[in-house]
């Protein structure tokens, strides 16, 4: 069992539409959630930065933690065609930099107009 | 502000050669991690500095190394280079100390070992 699952997808939806994005994570000391979004030829942006269970908002994004169940989200509300990229999430033991991130393998997210 | 900067963008080597990739990390920031980004592996943790000191280390043979000078700036080296060492390499820049510093990557090096 990885230690971090996420659907690789493609995952089309057409413009305006809510997209929900999913990972699921093994290791119970995971206490920093990230979301990133991957263009291509690009590195990674960070989208999201969460600590512990909650939820988190800015502007069109929205990142759930439900440590509980060891499963993270992302929102994507009114979403626009240069949504289309790969979103990736991550994870740390650690918040101080010192802790290497464990990431999924990413979803591939395609908005069409 | 300036964002993370790796050098080269590309690069093009054959197996047996080793490379050295270079990061200059956000001004300010003083921990540097290397991470390797492939298809079948998605990306996987190399090494963290801080302060020249390498706190850190994932799951890579040791032809793959790290170091960082005062100004913050890392370069990592992989030597005896491998077929299955072709990968985009980024580099992630932060604070480094405090609980929470998120990582901000450069746009990484892509190595072609043919």
């Amino acid at each position: 069992q990885k230690e971090v699952e996420q659907d690789p997808g493609p995952l089309s939806v057409p413009e305006g539409a809510i997209v929900s994005l999913n990972c699921t994570y093994s290791n119970s000391a995971f206490q920093y959630f990230m979301w990133y979004r991957q263009y291509s030829r690009k590195g990674p942006e960070l989208l999201m930065y969460t600590y512990s269970s909650g939820n988190k908002e800015d502007g069109r994004f929205t990142a759930q933690v439900d440590k509980s169940s060891k499963y993270i989200s992302l929102f994507i509300r009114d979403s626009q065609p240069s949504d289309s990229a790969t979103y990736l999430c991550a994870m740390s033991e650690g918040g101080g930099g010192a802790d290497g991130l464990t990431f999924g393998k990413g979803t591939h997210l395609i908005i069409q107009p | 502000k300036a964002g993370v900067t790796q050098t080269p963008r590309y690069l093009i080597k054959t197996r047996g050669q080793q490379v050295t990739l270079s990061c200059s990390p956000i001004s300010g920031h003083r921990s540097v991690s290397w991470y390797q980004q492939t298809p079948g592996q998605g990306l996987q943790f190399l090494f963290e500095y801080f302060s020249e000191t390498q706190r850190n280390k994932g799951n890579f043979p040791g032809r793959f190394s790290g170091r960082q000078f005062s100004n913050s700036r890392s370069e990592m080296n992989v030597s005896t280079l491998e077929l299955g060492d072709s990968a985009l390499y980024l580099c992630a820049s932060s604070l480094g100390t405090g609980e929470t510093q998120p990582q901000h990557f450069g746009d990484g090096t892509r190595l072609s070992i043919l």
